[in-house]
């Protein structure tokens, strides 16, 4: 059963960093894709950014380049996001998502809730 | 890059059928998309992939009521038999050389 897991949620000031974590399970992450994406409150999804399966390309999405570093670790099967210069519009439940090929993002987690607030 | 536009909110009532559309933009009309359900206060669920041709490959443990067809940049998602565990927002998600996209989802309530 694939799972994912996302952790490192939680309330930072604005300018501040988090770095957000998703174990994987159940699949062989070493060969897929990742994608993060998030959730503003009562809003619709956003993608975030994405990481091909060496982890030698990143994409991002242009509200978080610059400021966000997507990666991982295949020996640990551990995704990773480094969150850093946040911002109020930042606030979000973000989701770690397996990607397959040509198919979309085909298992999401369960998200981690970051709130970017004084 | 692509822009994906949904349906307005739908209702439809318990055992019906409902039919949610999702338009790609200009110069896309090609994209192969994929169909996500979001239950309240749950995570998305990926539904399936749908092609231009029509032809879709559903996920895990989805239901035979779900199924998917396309006419030119419109990408449909048809739900037969409707249940109340049905009632969620969908979302497509569509994606080219850099870049995903997620359309802005469409509120299905089960009446």
């Amino acid at each position: 059963e694939v799972q994912l897991l996302e952790s490192g949620g939680g309330l930072v000031q604005p300018g501040g960093s988090l770095r957000l974590s998703c174990a994987a399970s159940g699949f062989t992450f070493s060969v897929s894709p990742m994608n993060w994406v998030r959730q503003a409150p009562g809003k619709g999804l956003e993608w975030v950014s994405l990481i091909t399966s060496s982890g030698a390309t990143t994409y991002y999405a242009d509200s978080v380049k610059g400021r966000f570093t997507i990666s991982r670790d295949n020996s640990k099967n551990t995704l990773y996001l480094q969150m850093n210069s946040l911002r109020a519009e930042d606030t979000a439940v973000y989701f770690c998502a397996k990607v397959a090929a040509g198919s979309g993002s085909d298992y999401w987690g369960q998200g981690t809730l970051v709130t970017v607030s004084s | 890059q692509p822009v994906l536009t949904h349906s307005s909110s739908a209702s439809a009532s318990l055992g019906s059928s409902v039919k949610l559309t999702c338009t790609l933009s200009s110069g896309h009309s090609s994209n192969i998309i994929a169909w996500h359900q979001q239950q309240p206060g749950k995570a998305p669920r990926y539904l399936m992939k749908l092609e231009g041709s029509g032809s879709y490959n559903k996920g895990s443990g989805v239901p035979d009521r779900f199924s998917g067809s396309s006419s030119g940049a419109d990408r449909y998602l048809t739900i037969s038999n409707l249940q109340s565990e049905d009632e969620a927002n969908y979302y497509c998600e569509t994606w080219d050389r850099n870049t995903r996209v997620f359309g802005g989802g469409t509120k299905l309530t089960v009446l």
